[in-house]
């Protein structure tokens, strides 16, 4: 059971630059949600989706960031331009309908 | 709002002893409650969870308490081991997809 997939693991970009982070869930999954952790606002719920559907966005923090599930198997969540304090490390999770969520390793993104 | 807050943020014990996390939360509508423990450089892993029409759930050393009238939930960790030491977040979750994550705790299990 290869779990979630999380790539790249490590990213560092400069100021301005577009960032594409992406995610493959567990097969069979159907929910799958992407997080921010910093150690200043801890773990954020950015938005979920539920049958490759976006339910709620709300923990989106500006425009800057999109997040696309086009499939059952893939989802990126975009930050275009970015900026010094989008640093953080980004998770992506995913869940059978209501249940446990399973958490990638998570990528760490670094804005210069 | 949805909040969830979680005591204390850092917490130091010697092996062998117990050790206790303490979480409130704010929505009444909240019927789900995980923990999730995360070792550094990894991503959070359920470790133990329990519904609102249970008040106590044990697995081997861990064990979790509900009390819904006050909004309350801990984690229990006994015999403690070095390898416990990570940090350990409580959650909630009410009707929908959405689960509020505490601060977290970092717990120090010393030898």
């Amino acid at each position: 059971d290869a779990g979630v997939i999380q790539s790249p693991r490590h990213e560092v970009t400069e100021m301005g630059q577009e960032v594409t982070l992406r995610c493959k869930p567990i097969s069979g999954h159907n929910s799958l949600f992407w997080y921010r952790q910093t150690m200043m606002r801890g773990l954020e719920l950015l938005i979920y989706f539920n049958n490759n559907v976006p339910i709620d966005d709300s923990g989106m923090p500006e425009d800057r960031f999109s997040a696309k599930m086009p499939n059952a198997s893939f989802s990126t969540l975009k930050i275009q331009p970015s900026e010094p304090r989008d640093s953080a490390v980004y998770f992506c999770a995913s869940s059978l309908s209501n249940n446990e969520q399973f958490f990638g390793p998570g990528t760490r993104l670094t804005v210069l | 709002g949805e909040n969830v807050e979680q005591h204390p943020s850092t917490l130091s014990v010697q092996e062998g002893d117990s050790a206790v996390i303490k979480c409130t939360y704010s929505d009444s509508a909240s019927n789900y409650f995980p923990w999730y423990k995360q070792e550094l450089g990894k991503g959070p892993q359920l470790i133990i969870d329990i519904r609102s029409n249970v008040g106590e759930k044990k697995d081997q050393r861990i064990a979790v308490t509900l009390n819904k009238t006050a909004k309350h939930f801990s984690l229990h960790i006994t015999e403690t081991q070095p390898e416990d030491s990570a940090v350990y977040f409580c959650a909630e979750r009410g009707g929908g997809f959405k689960t509020i994550f505490g601060a977290g705790t970092r717990l120090f299990v010393k030898a």
